[in-house]
């Protein structure tokens, strides 16, 4: 398995457009984590899907994100519009959740507004 | 989820031991510990995970209290490529293994 495959793994957008962030996850893990990280906040969990199935999204910060997880193998976040302070790496993550097990995490998107 | 507390940042001289502390004293009962690290510009990369008993694989060991409010991840062997930011983080197997990252600690192997 090629790993957790996220694209594009560098966006840069102007304020106010759409960015769509996409992640294929390692096939058969049935959890995917959306994180975010800066340096001022670090790694922040957004949402988290189990099978397909959004879990718990306390972490988005707000309305102008959303993620959706339409099959086992692929999902999206979405920020429109777009502000500067979006700006940070992304990463997708994805865990088989039958035992406590490790985390795979694809390489990121870093993500400039500008 | 329990919090953890780690110091911000460590040396480590290349060839020795490295000895990162985690303290996780409202862990309960059902928590797992965790470590990941992250290398620059990387997303994190798993090291080592246990409930109760020592740990040990080709990365790591992690060394569990027996009462479970503290582990140490002992890197054996240190080397310049093990230069990274590391994390311990306490999870449930029930959360679907949501990890919650706090700051970490900065390790710098020197050589």
């Amino acid at each position: 398995d090629a790993g957790v495959i996220q694209s594009p793994r560098h966006e840069v957008t102007e304020m106010g457009q759409e960015v769509t962030l996409r992640c294929k996850p390692i096939s058969g893990h049935n959890s995917l984590f959306w994180y975010r990280q800066t340096m001022m906040r670090g790694l922040e969990l957004l949402i988290y899907f189990n099978n397909n199935v959004p879990i718990d999204d306390s972490g988005m910060p707000e309305d102008r994100f959303s993620a959706k997880m339409p099959n086992a193998s692929f999902s999206t976040l979405k920020i429109q519009p777009s502000e500067p302070r979006d700006s940070a790496v992304y990463f997708c993550a994805s865990s088989d959740t039958g035992v406590p097990t490790e985390a795979f995490f694809g390489q990121g998107t870093r993500l400039t507004v500008v | 989820d329990a919090k953890t507390t780690q110091p911000p940042s460590m040396d480590c001289a290349e060839g020795r031991a490295a000895n990162l502390p985690c303290n996780h004293s409202t862990i309960s009962g059902n928590e797992y510990v965790y470590w990941y690290r992250q290398i620059h510009s990387q997303g994190p990369q798993y090291i080592i995970h246990g409930l109760k008993n020592n740990e040990t694989n080709e990365m790591a060991s992690l060394i569990i209290t027996e009462d479970r409010k503290s582990s140490t991840l002992i890197l054996p062997h240190a080397t310049l490529r093990d230069t990274a930011v590391y994390y311990c983080i306490v999870g449930h197997k029930a959360a679907g293994n949501k990890l919650t990252f706090g700051g970490g600690t900065r390790v710098l192997v020197k050589p």
